[in-house]
């Protein structure tokens, strides 16, 4: 049974800060992994996609990083800002049409 | 180009009824997936559409199927509501292929009282 984890569930920083988001599954014989950024009550904000052969992708002030082998991926945000408050999910995909989500890191940017 | 849309916004039903979530699918995407997600917790893959078919399913029981039109806009319905049915049901379309991921509408929100 695929098993996707996230830790930590919840980080309080102060603005500038660069913070690390942590990205666990047990099933390394991934499709790709995507981040997202969910506000409250809304849906879906596509962040970064990285595909099974891909080891990282980065977009502005994010990164993220792919580690198959250890079923692990993260996500380095740098320089944050009081408008990257939100929840941040990952979502592993395998095959086409399977694809578990962890339960999420609740950010909190401080000013 | 044109996002995922969904309808509607929020929905208020009872325990026993039936419910029919809409969705239309980004531009150019032939696939919905569909997924529910509680207070707190994330999104859980319901199941996949791809050329008017069920192309994969998540643990939900049979109560929650789901149809594709031609136009590649989907629906989900849920029969026989339970409360625990009470959460945000989220679409997202993409390629049968994902190679670009999968992109998200806003989301419905049940309530079933």
């Amino acid at each position: 049974k695929q098993e996707v984890t996230q830790i930590p569930a919840a980080l309080s920083v102060p603005e500038g800060e660069n913070l690390v988001l942590n990205c666990s599954f047990t099933d390394s014989a991934i499709y790709n992994l995507q981040w997202f950024r969910q506000d409250p009550g809304k849906g879906l904000t596509s962040l970064l996609l990285i595909q099974s052969s891909q080891r990282e992708q980065t977009s502005g002030r994010l990164n993220a990083s792919l580690d198959k082998s250890s079923g692990r991926s993260t996500l380095y945000i740098a320089a944050s800002q009081p408008g990257d408050s939100a929840t941040y999910l990952c979502a592993v995909g395998y095959n086409f049409n399977k694809f578990y989500f962890g339960s999420g890191t609740k950010l909190n940017v401080k000013p | 180009e044109t996002g995922v849309t969904q309808s509607p916004t929020h929905l208020i039903k009872t325990r026993g009824q039936q419910v029919t979530l809409r969705c239309s699918s980004q531009s150019g995407h032939n696939t919905v997936s569909w997924y529910q997600q509680a207070l707190g917790q994330g999104p859980q893959f319901i199941f996949q559409y791809y050329r008017e078919e069920e192309n994969g399913r998540g643990n939900f029981p049979p109560r929650f199927s789901g149809l594709q039109f031609p136009n590649y806009s989907s629906e989900l319905n849920v029969n026989a509501l339970e409360l625990d049915d009470s959460a945000l049901y989220l679409c997202a379309s993409s390629l049968i292929d994902p190679m670009d991921g999968q992109f998200f509408g806003p989301g419905t929100r049940l309530t079933v009282l």
